[in-house]
């Protein structure tokens, strides 16, 4: 059973902090990783994609990829209340376009 | 921005009845996905589609499920009869042709309602 687990929250970070959100899989064999933003009724909206060990940056958002650790994060620098929403972690256990694995999320609320 | 684009948003339907959703994935993308997250729980796989038939499908997707591409640009999801169960929200997913796994782009979802 391809797993992802991710601590449900939720996360409370002042506006202007630093949010870390940590996402964990159980397929060694993994390929690619997302992390996916989804407000309250809403649908997955992609903000990160990570294929290779290390960190990858976009604006505010960095991605962080151990797969030795089979662990992912996301970091958000200067959070904004529009970034309160739950994040998904998704992992591709294979090659090629195969379907997504999914953890539960974790629900981010920033203060003002 | 392309974008995949779903309806209808909202269906509510009677148990029993069979339902069908739609979906118009990003034109140049050849991959495409159904998946359903039933409230307060997580996203999960139904079935995914290339090259005119289904190429994976997880437990979910029984004999009450079918997909199809009936043209060049909708891509369906029907259910046969349906149960209490398969209330939930419906997204349909389009992935692009390229080395290695594509990023899934998402529609903005259909929730079913059964009565």
């Amino acid at each position: 059973q391809k797993e992802v687990e991710q601590n449900s929250g939720p996360l409370s970070v002042p506006e202007g902090a630093i949010a870390s959100l940590n996402c964990t899989y159980s397929d060694r064999g993994s390929q690619s990783f997302f992390w996916y933003r989804q407000y309250s009724g809403k649908s997955p909206e992609l903000i990160m994609s990570i294929y290779s060990n290390g960190d990858k940056e976009d604006g505010r958002f960095t991605a962080q990829l151990n797969k030795a650790s089979q662990y992912v994060s996301l970091l958000i620098r200067d959070s904004q209340p529009s970034d309160s929403a739950t994040y998904l972690c998704a992992v591709n256990p294979d090659a090629g376009n195969t379907p997504l694995v999914f953890g539960k999320g974790t629900r981010l609320s920033v203060i003002a | 921005e392309p974008e995949v684009t779903q309806t209808p948003s909202h269906q509510v339907t009677q148990m029993g009845q069979e339902v069908i959703l739609r979906c118009v994935p990003i034109s140049n993308h050849l991959y495409f996905y159904w998946y359903r997250q039933i409230l307060g729980q997580k996203v999960e796989f139904l079935v995914s589609f290339y090259n005119n038939e289904i190429s994976e499908k997880s437990e979910i997707f029984d004999d009450q499920f079918s997909v199809e591409r009936p043209d060049g640009s909708n891509f369906t999801l029907k259910i046969r009869s349906t149960k209490l169960e398969d209330s939930a929200m419906y997204f349909c997913a389009s992935g692009g042709l390229g080395a290695g796994n594509q990023p899934q782009h998402f529609g903005d979802g259909t929730r079913l309602s059964i009565l």
